[in-house]
């Protein structure tokens, strides 16, 4: 099987932009997660979406946002950005049967550098 | 909210000598993953433990869940230098359906 891809996997922006990454799964895979790594903060939880609706969502504000396709392919998008938004993030599918995810598959990432 | 702290944050060792990092959560988890992330590359899960005070081997890394499933172990013993990488738990607690990552331990490894 094909591991999780990530799009692009490397993204220039300008403060007060805004970008939409993109992640598709494990074929068969129905939950996507997004993460946030900094060397500062490790990897944060950004939300899980599972089955089109989000299921889970982490401590970041409004600004970041994401959507789940019917293929259950996902994007993000942050808007507004900010210096602080510069980091990798990841994307991880995973096959969830019940309310949890199960072992996490990560994409290579998206590395973001906000000017 | 939730915590899951590591330590150590950084571990250098000579090759051949041993390595552990301890993962300790804030609150009692109901199962408990590590992954490895290779400097460059992305998390990488190596198992998944469930039973309070399971240890599970995978050739020289032993993994370890607490009696109480607040912490965590991971043992490796006579280090390589393919071992390097930063690795990190990661656990559902609480009522939460988050799985959180602790902080990470980054291993470096002297040949």
């Amino acid at each position: 099987k094909a591991g999780v891809t990530q799009t692009p996997r490397y993204l220039i922006k300008t403060r007060g932009q805004q970008v939409t990454l993109s992640c598709s799964p494990i074929s068969g895979h129905r939950s996507v997660s997004w993460y946030q790594q900094t060397p500062g903060q490790g990897l944060q939880f950004l939300f899980e979406y599972f089955s089109e609706t989000q299921r889970n969502k982490g401590n970041f504000p409004g600004r970041f946002s994401g959507r789940q396709f019917s293929n259950s392919r996902s994007e993000m998008n942050v808007s507004t950005l900010e210096l602080g938004d510069s980091a990798l993030y990841l994307c991880a599918s995973s096959y969830s049967t019940g309310g949890r995810v199960e072992t996490q598959y990560f994409g290579p990432g998206t590395r973001l550098l906000v000017l | 909210g939730q915590q899951v702290m590591q330590i150590p944050q950084y571990q250098h060792v000579q090759e051949g000598e041993d390595f552990t990092t301890y993962c300790n959560s804030s609150t009692t988890l109901s199962n408990i993953q590590w992954y490895k992330q290779r400097p460059g590359g992305h998390p990488v899960f190596l198992i998944q433990l469930v039973k309070s005070g399971e240890v599970k081997k995978q050739k020289r890394l032993t993994f370890q869940f607490g009696e109480a499933k607040k912490n965590s172990s991971l043992h490796i013993t006579a280090t390589q230098t393919t071992d390097v990488g930063t690795y990190f738990c990661a656990g559902y607690g609480g009522a939460t359906n988050k799985l959180i990552f602790g902080t990470g331990t980054l291993l470096a490894v002297q040949p």
